[in-house]
């Protein structure tokens, strides 16, 4: 069985400052992992994805996100807060990468707000 | 390039009433799924299909009935709207290879 938290809710941050989003995971196996994002109305979007090679997942829009199996983590940062990453996050596992159905499991989102 | 499309983008039924929502993707990929997204409930497997002619039930299968009769296309069926089908529903696909799954934009459906 697989599972995902989201640690927060609700993220509230300053244009220009950094960003944390925090995502703790467990799977019987070895994980793949994503971050999505999906702004106001919209589809999702993929933002990065962990599949067992480095540890340091650099994604697009300057989001990056480290794979920690000893703390069953794989959070998600920014240096620098944009407006227009104001969105919702989702934290996503995957047990199984390839050759089945590899269903996902989803976190409840985190809503990043970010302020002038 | 269209990647993922959806249709139709909003629907409002009757409780009873029937709908059939539509998912098309032009990436050739194998797999494709059916997901419903409640607030604060992150995204829910509603049914998913490894191949053209193949289905299978997922985390809430129940009131729903897919169908891959082409391998482009996942349709989504509800016989008989109820008020609890009321949300947002998204289409993905993947290949076989890679984990990774391609959102459409979604539908939002309200049932009254």
């Amino acid at each position: 069985a697989q599972s995902v938290t989201q640690l927060d809710s609700h993220v509230s941050v300053s244009e220009g400052t950094p960003v944390l989003l925090r995502c703790n995971y467990s799977s019987s196996y070895s994980p793949s992992l994503f971050w999505y994002v999906q702004h106001p109305n919209k589809g999702l979007q993929l933002l990065l994805k962990y599949t067992s090679a480095a540890t340091l997942v650099k994604g697009i829009n300057g989001f990056e996100a480290e794979f920690k199996k000893s703390e069953t983590s794989f959070h998600l940062t920014k240096p620098s807060a944009h407006m227009s990453d104001a969105a919702e996050y989702f934290c996503v596992v995957s047990d199984i990468m390839t050759g089945t159905a590899s269903k996902l499991t989803f976190g409840t989102g985190t809503r990043l707000q970010v302020t002038l | 390039n269209a990647g993922v499309t959806q249709t139709p983008k909003f629907r409002v039924l009757k409780t009873g009433q029937s709908m059939t929502l539509l998912c098309a993707q032009d990436m050739n990929h194998e797999y494709m799924y059916w997901y419903r997204q409640d607030p604060g409930m992150g995204l829910r497997l509603i049914h998913y299909s490894v191949g053209e002619g193949t289905t299978a039930k997922g985390e809430v299968p129940d009131g729903y009935n897919v169908s891959r009769l082409k391998k482009q296309n996942f349709l989504l069926g509800l016989e008989s709207a109820a008020p609890s089908q009321t949300s947002v529903y998204f289409c993905a696909s993947r290949e076989p290879a890679t984990p990774e799954q391609y959102f459409g934009p979604g539908t939002r459906l309200t049932v009254t």
